[in-house]
């Protein structure tokens, strides 16, 4: 158990819906990353948050959003959705700022999302 | 840009060790890491090199890292049935996110 919780494991829903995927970091850390894995993307990065700033930008799509609230859990707004938006999408969360450290990153269960 | 790139497959028989091969690009990343991802379940963080070292041991895990030719290895001694999954090696930027490869998937047979 790496201490990152994701809720929900499993989400089904039809396409044009909106959905949010919610990730509680390891105690202590500050940082949060969220990555999306795909059969044919592999794992992504999608965006990362530090002490509730957003610090980086991967390959997210604009109907895509995220935030850190201040007690450092994360969310995950995916709207829009479309078949292709199908895929296990993964919390990780890390110790340190960026810039700092070795940035070892803990991942969560992931949540598994279905477009139908 | 960021690339890197692993075998898609490896097959070995229980009590040998395992050899999975890495590459990257990016020459300022100071940490690479190594992930195991079994069926149904999330990435568990193997072990980390820091980028000015040559070889880590942890167990039946060593690291070993050619720096020059961006070249990084895992190897997983006396192989067990528990230890197949996919592995990924990643690299991190200065931002701390994480280039992970399309992972090697091990296969441990009797």
């Amino acid at each position: 158990d790496s201490g990152v919780t994701q809720t929900p494991k499993h989400l089904i829903t039809a396409t044009g819906q909106r959905v949010t995927l919610r990730c509680s970091p390891r105690s202590g850390d500050l940082s949060v990353y969220w990555y999306q894995q795909s059969l044919d993307q592999g794992l992504q990065f999608l965006i990362q948050y530090y002490n509730g700033e957003e610090r980086a930008k991967g390959n997210i799509l604009e109907r895509f959003s995220a935030q850190q609230f201040p007690d450092l859990h994360s969310e995950l707004n995916l709207s829009s959705l479309e078949l292709g938006d199908s895929a296990l999408y993964f919390c990780a969360s890390s110790p340190g700022p960026p810039g700092q450290g070795a940035y070892e990153q803990y991942f969560g269960p992931g949540t598994r999302l279905t477009v139908t | 840009g960021e690339d890197v790139e692993q075998s898609l497959f490896l097959s070995v028989r229980e009590g040998d060790s395992s050899v999975i091969n890495c590459t990257y690009t990016d020459s300022s990343s100071t940490y690479l890491y190594w992930y195991k991802q079994e069926p149904g379940a999330g990435l568990q963080l193997l072990t980390y090199i820091f980028s000015n070292m040559d070889m880590k041991q942890d167990q039946r895990l060593t690291v070993l890292l050619n720096k020059k030719d961006k070249h990084l290895s895992l190897r997983i001694a006396d192989t067990q049935t528990g230890d197949s999954a996919i592995y990924f090696c990643a690299e991190n930027d200065s931002w701390g996110k994480l280039q992970f490869g399309a992972g090697t998937q091990v296969v441990v047979t009797p």
